[in-house]
């Protein structure tokens, strides 16, 4: 079945980079886009980035652009995001998640990210 | 950037009772192949979402047939035919048709 298990996640100074994972299995990992989706304590939900399945095209919300770097390991079958300059509002649980044209059709567990001085 | 606006953002419905939760865009968003890219997703407390219906209407395998989606345009409906006590949650709509995908605020599910 399919599996995503992120991992990285902390308690960071605002400023500080972290790097998140994504180990994905029971699935094609090659084949498939990737996103990264976040929900910010009593707040909803947002699209932070997306890579598709040849990495040509990237994708990034304003509010992380120039920040966050999305990457993928298909040797490794690990999806990536590299998060630098970290504020206080990118406090959130990231999830990974599974592409399914226009939709997400799996997500991950989650990872906690808090931001705090 | 699509704005989805959900309402209402709270809804407390007894148990064997419809429910119906209405979500509208800022735009039009059909896709260039057609396809109208309209979501919903449940997301239960201590749970990662859950997608219940792709493409306004189709619903996901699993997903009990009391969820139904409808709508066109900028209107979309997501409707609870009789709710159950695991219906409990958070529900959002998401548009997958522009980046950046955008969700509704979400509307939060309780039992009366």
């Amino acid at each position: 079945q399919v599996q995503l298990v992120e991992s990285g996640g902390g308690v960071v100074q605002p400023g500080s980079s972290l790097r998140l994972s994504c180990a994905a299995s029971g699935f094609s990992f090659s084949t498939y886009a990737m996103h990264w989706v976040r929900r910010a304590p009593d707040k909803g939900l947002e699209c932070v980035s997306l890579i598709s399945s040849d990495e040509k095209d990237i994708y990034y919300a304003d509010s992380v652009k120039g920040r966050f770097t999305i990457s993928r390991d298909k040797s490794k079958n690990t999806l990536y995001l590299e998060m630098n300059s970290l504020r206080v509002d990118d406090t959130a649980v990231y999830y990974c998640a599974r592409d399914q044209k226009g939709s997400i059709d799996y997500w991950g567990q989650g990872v906690l990210v808090a931001v705090s001085s | 950037d699509v704005v989805m606006t959900q309402s209402p953002l709270s809804l407390p419905v007894t148990l064997g009772q419809p429910a119906s939760i209405s979500c509208r865009s800022s735009q039009g968003f059909v896709h260039s192949d057609g396809n109208t890219y309209l979501n919903w997703f449940q997301q239960r407390p201590g749970q990662s979402p859950r997608r219940l219906i792709y493409k306004v209407s189709n619903r996901d395998s699993g997903v009990p047939d009391r969820f139904s989606g409808s709508g066109s345009g900028t209107d979309f409906t997501l409707k609870i035919s009789r709710v159950e006590a695991e219906d409990v949650g958070i529900y959002y709509c998401m548009q997958g048709a522009q980046w950046p995908w955008t969700f509704g605020q979400g509307t939060k599910v309780e039992i009366k």
